[in-house]
């Protein structure tokens, strides 16, 4: 299993700036995904970060906004820009490796935001 | 990915079994079904997966009807800190594969 981990743990920023979050996994993993979770609500799919390229962002969400980098296979970070009270969230990050049918996802322990 | 449909939420006595309903009618032959499950203010955590036939492992038994449309996830002896959010999940396991997550079920275990 991969075990991941993200700074900050959590964080109250101002409207208008930007916060960017590191995800770091122990152990080098095909896939790297980025999701939200608002207060109550299951989680959406931002992004797959991918390495060495552009991010694949899922309707909805677009680079400007949440700009990904991702340069080697243990590492990526998630940028949310020009913040409002909105983006007030969970960001997890996830890590997923294997083959066949032998495919699992892990997921970070998530960072708190809480834009004022 | 299949949509999923699970129930909102369920409850469950300590040391029974807690078994969770999931729908997916229209799984597509090359997806597999996944549960996860997110204890409060954790990260989700994997459960277990199957295609067609019925897995178990240390944590959970999943029971995957004939044709494929719905499924069960069986936790066989419920404790306290099995209160959480299940999600069932139905995606392709090769190439680019993401989890999308639906609404989850949220079993609450009871003393």
């Amino acid at each position: 299993s991969a075990v991941i981990s993200q700074k900050p743990s959590r964080d109250i920023c101002q409207r208008g700036t930007s916060l960017t979050i590191q995800c770091q996994v122990d152990s080098q993993v095909t896939m790297m995904f980025w999701y939200r979770q608002q207060p109550g609500q299951s989680l959406t799919l931002i992004a797959t970060a991918n390495q060495g390229s552009e991010a694949t962002y899922e309707s909805g969400f677009v680079i400007d906004k949440f700009p990904i980098s991702r340069p080697n296979l243990t590492f990526s970070t998630l940028t949310v820009s020009n913040m409002s009270p909105e983006d007030s969230s969970i960001y997890l990050c996830s890590a997923g490796q294997g083959q066949g049918s032998y495919n699992e996802q892990f997921f970070g322990p998530g960072t708190r935001l809480t834009v004022l | 990915d299949a949509k999923t449909t699970q129930p909102t939420s369920m409850d469950c006595a300590e040391g029974r079994a807690a078994n969770l309903p999931c729908n997916h009618s229209t799984i597509s032959g090359n997806e597999y079904v996944y549960w996860y499950r997110q204890i409060h203010s954790q990260g989700p955590q994997y459960i277990i997966h199957g295609l067609k036939n019925n897995e178990t492992n240390e944590m959970a038994s999943l029971i995957i009807t004939e044709d494929r449309k719905s499924s069960t996830l069986i936790l066989p002896h419920a404790t306290l800190r099995d209160t959480a959010v299940y999600y069932c999940i139905v995606r392709v396991v090769t190439g680019g594969f993401k989890t999308i997550f639906g609404a989850g079920t949220r079993l609450f275990v009871k003393a």
